[in-house]
């Protein structure tokens, strides 16, 4: 499979808890972005890697958020403390290429639901 | 009020017909994305516009930069077809991957 990958598919976790999540990108891609999606809306931008340097994190990005790249390749997006607003599915994707010949491809989420 | 705006957000259509699927943004843009999210979660990107028009198969994108509107068309409409059209943007001096995303437009095909 050379597509982006995100593991747990699933999570359910208690209030309180820490959870953290993992994303494969496309080998090749240098950049690398986490979004978070809730029923009916659009996603919403959580943070973004060139590389290994993580460029530009959303306010929405709680001190409880935290998110790496050590490598420039794999990410992992940690949340410490869980609470009930941070059920939704998070989303990562990989891009390469400049302008309109970017390409931007997404891995199938991580849905966290927090009880 | 919304920064890009979708619409119809639900729609069905007969196998065959022509569909389509408008995005009305707000903000200053410098490129904009035609997304697919089929149910489960995946995403695929289908376009990145800046300007002018884009064809890729059956799919046709367009995007107006002086009037804010882009245009999502799909000829001779399969069921295949069926899943969420997202428009999204990249407004000005936001960063690379913060892209503002529409709610999403449902596209419905029956055979």
């Amino acid at each position: 499979d050379t597509g982006v990958s995100q593991n747990p598919r699933h999570k359910i976790t208690k209030r309180g808890q820490n959870v953290t999540f993992r994303c494969d990108p496309i080998s090749e891609h240098n950049r690398l972005y986490w979004y978070r999606q809730t029923l009916g809306q659009g996603p919403e931008f959580l943070t973004y890697f060139q590389n290994e340097a993580q460029l530009e994190k959303s306010r929405l990005l709680s001190d409880r958020f935290s998110a790496e790249r050590p490598k420039g390749s794999f990410s992992t997006l940690e949340i410490q403390r869980t609470e009930q607003g941070d059920s939704a599915m998070y989303l990562c994707a990989s891009s390469w290429g400049q302008g309109d010949s970017e390409k931007l491809f997404f891995g199938s989420g991580t849905q966290l639901s927090v009880l | 009020k919304n920064e890009v705006e979708q619409s119809p957000q639900n729609l069905t259509a007969q196998e065959g017909e022509f569909i389509t699927i408008n995005c009305s943004y707000s903000v200053g843009i410098s490129a904009l994305h035609w997304l697919q999210q089929h149910p489960g979660g995946g995403i695929v990107s289908l376009f990145m516009l800046s300007s002018g028009k884009k064809k890729h198969g059956r799919l046709i994108a367009t995007i107006n930069i002086q009037e804010k509107h882009s245009s999502l068309h799909i000829t001779a409409s399969h069921p295949r077809d069926s899943a969420v059209y997202i428009c999204a943007v990249y407004g000005y001096g936001g960063s690379q991957g913060n892209l503002i995303f529409g709610k999403g437009t449902k596209l419905s095909v029956k055979p």
